[in-house]
């Protein structure tokens, strides 16, 4: 069972590249989600869709732009990635109003 | 306000109960729910209970709830080592079902 799906699993960047994150979840799900978890922090909504062709933003979208491609994908974009930006970026899926989320593994990004 | 608060760590041994807590602040959100991640790892959901319940029991799991404290609790029955991990407690807010996290409580199990 594949569930949510996110690549790639590790990546650096320098200050300033820009990168898309990916994410593919096969549940048939409307809604799909990006955080971001820093330690001691927990984890902090940065966009979500709530179905496909919707996107909104979460507590901190800021350096960030989503695209909902298709019912199944969901991409995080950093434009022009910052030090603040290093962190752990978790996709999530779920069927809709009050059905639970499930996470995909992560992916690990450092900016130096 | 949106906050969630949780104890940073626990320690207990193999074979014990581990009785981990949780406190929110909105008070119209509808389910509460348990994850668990390991190092490395992405969130496993444990289990999760409807605002209007006031328990839930899941094999080795058990999670109560007290709406007029606002606590919610996750009791793991017969820990074992394998249960080590960071647990997080999370409220739904609004229809949606916009997710607020605590910041996790890490449980060592020792044998």
């Amino acid at each position: 069972n594949a569930g949510v799906t996110q690549t790639p699993k590790f990546q650096v960047l320098k200050t300033g590249q820009s990168m898309t994150l990916q994410c593919a979840q096969d549940m048939n799900h409307n809604s799909m989600y990006w955080y971001r978890q820093d330690p001691g922090m927990g984890l902090r909504l940065i966009y979500y869709s709530a179905s496909e062709g919707t996107t909104d933003k979460g507590e901190v979208p800021n350096g960030y732009n989503v695209s909902r491609l298709n019912k199944r994908e969901f991409s995080l974009r950093l434009e022009s990635a910052a030090p603040s930006q290093t962190s752990v970026y978790f996709c999530a899926s779920s069927g809709g109003s009050n059905q639970p989320q499930h996470f995909g593994d992560g992916t690990r990004l450092s900016i130096l | 306000g949106e906050d969630v608060e949780q104890s940073l760590f626990l320690s207990v041994r193999e074979g014990d109960s581990s009785v981990i807590n949780c406190t929110y602040t909105d008070s119209s959100s509808t389910y509460l729910y348990w994850y668990k991640q390991e190092p490395g790892a992405g969130l496993q959901l444990l289990t999760y209970i409807f605002s209007n319940m006031d328990m839930k029991q899941d094999q080795r799991l058990t999670v109560l709830l007290n709406k007029k404290d606002k606590h919610l609790s996750l009791r793991i029955a017969d820990t074992q080592t394998g249960d080590s991990a960071i647990y997080f407690c999370a409220e739904s807010i609004g229809g949606f079902q916009k997710l607020v996290f605590g910041t996790g409580t890490r449980l060592l199990v020792s044998p």
